[in-house]
Parts: structure tokens; C-alpha cells; sequence
């Protein structure tokens, strides 16, 4: 089944207390972003990646760190979170660039910083 | 600026009527794609529909339909005798093909309450 899998789905953590919240996705997509989803803010992408070690900010990067070494794994990783990253984060991918294909986005992680 | 508006922040309809959700978007590009996203409850995003910004032919499937008008940049959805599972927020969002960062622009959503 096509899939993207983001672990853990829930997470309560403590201010500075660095964690990662995994993404993998089973397609052999190419481009892969995440989001956060905000009340009366919609989704924000905070960063993108179109490949293997290509890597790039979407629009509120801060606080947040990716890496892309294999094509189906996109961790985002929050070095020292605080508590205006609690938020629902989504993972998404799709097969090329453009909007003329699906993106496919995972069951999201609800993250809550105290 | 690119920019998607879905000024109906909550709608509650009582089960069979029908409701329309609007979506106004903003953008430079002359080819651009349109989304309508649900999100139930559970949390999930699910994908509804994809229009890319050549094809100004309404559809239909099922219970749900959409309406394209480039003349007032709108992609309006309308679901036909609502039913409680319906109930959920809808999000449309925006491609715009020029855009380098593979991003979808997204409203910020309507909660939809279908009450019995």
C-alpha cells in the first residue's frame, strides 16, 4: 500500500529537549516537504527537499533542521524545541514537482513542548 | 502575492442540506494547480481533487462538486444532501507551477458541522 509514515503520532516533550519526528514513504517519490499546521493559519511548509542531500527552507524554517541521506526518509529534526513548535506537523511526497501529481501526506504528529 | 482565502471559518448545516465552501486563491503564475483537502476529525489529510488551471470544466463525483471560475479566481465546493460524516475542515490550497520549492499554498480552512 502507498504510504507515508511519520512516527511518533504524539508527542509531549519538555523545552530543549532535542527530538525527531520520522518520515518514509514507500513510493520512491523524489520531492519531500514538511508542514506545520497552525489554528487559523492553515499548513506552512517549513522545509523541502527534491532528492537525496538536496535540501531547501519553505517558509518558517526556524527552529528546524532536515536531512535527506535516502530517498525514503526525511526526518525533521527540532534541536531544542520551545514551546511555539507545538503544533501538527505533516509530512508529504510526491512523485515530481509541479503540482501535476498527488501529494501524499502522512497521518501527522501532534507535538506539544512544555 | 500568492495567496489562497477561504473566508468561512466555521459553516453548520443540518444533515441533507447542501453547502458550498469557498475558495478564492491569488496568483502571478498563469499555470497553477487547485486542491481541496478534507481533514476529518481523526486528523488525517485527505486529497479530494487536483485542477490544474487550463481545465475550466466543472465536476462532479458523487455528492461533491466544484466550481472553477478563473474570471473571479475562485474553486468553490459544494457537497450536495450533507451527511454527518461529512463533518471535518477543508482546506484548499494552491500550486503555482512557477514556484521552486514544490510548496502548496494553503488556506486557512473551513469547519464544516453537519448536524443531525
Amino acid at each position: 500500500e502507498a504510504q507515508v509514515t511519520q512516527n511518533p503520532r504524539y508527542l509531549i516533550t519538555v523545552t530543549g529537549k532535542k527530538l525527531t519526528v520520522t518520515c518514509s514513504q514507500n513510493m520512491n517519490h523524489e520531492y519531500m516537504s514538511w508542514y506545520r499546521q497552525d489554528p487559523g493559519l492553515g499548513l506552512r511548509q517549513i522545509y523541502y527537499s527534491m532528492n537525496v542531500e538536496v535540501t531547501d527552507k519553505g517558509d518558517v524554517p526556524e527552529g528546524y533542521k532536515v536531512s535527506r541521506k535516502e530517498k525514503r526518509n526525511f526526518p525533521l529534526i527540532l534541536e531544542s524545541p520551545s514551546p511555539n513548535q507545538t503544533s501538527l506537523y505533516f509530512c508529504a511526497s510526491s512523485l515530481s514537482r509541479g503540482g501535476n501529481t498527488e501529494a501524499f501526506f502522512g497521518q501527522g504528529t501532534r507535538l506539544t513542548v512544555v | 502575492a500568492q495567496k489562497v482565502t477561504q473566508a468561512q471559518t466555521e459553516i453548520s448545516v443540518v444533515e441533507k442540506e447542501d453547502v458550498t465552501l469557498d475558495c478564492v486563491y491569488e496568483t502571478r503564475d498563469t499555470t497553477y494547480y487547485l486542491f481541496w483537502y478534507k481533514q476529518p476529525p481523526s486528523g488525517e489529510l485527505v486529497f479530494l481533487i487536483r485542477r490544474n488551471s487550463f481545465d475550466e470544466q466543472n465536476e462532479i463525483s458523487g455528492r461533491y462538486s466544484w466550481n472553477f471560475q478563473k474570471s473571479t479566481s475562485s474553486f468553490n465546493f459544494t457537497i450536495t444532501a450533507s451527511q454527518v460524516v461529512d463533518s471535518a475542515v477543508y482546506f484548499c490550497a494552491l500550486y503555482p507551477y512557477g514556484g521552486a520549492t514544490n510548496k502548496l499554498i494553503f488556506g486557512t480552512g473551513t469547519l464544516l458541522a453537519v448536524q443531525p
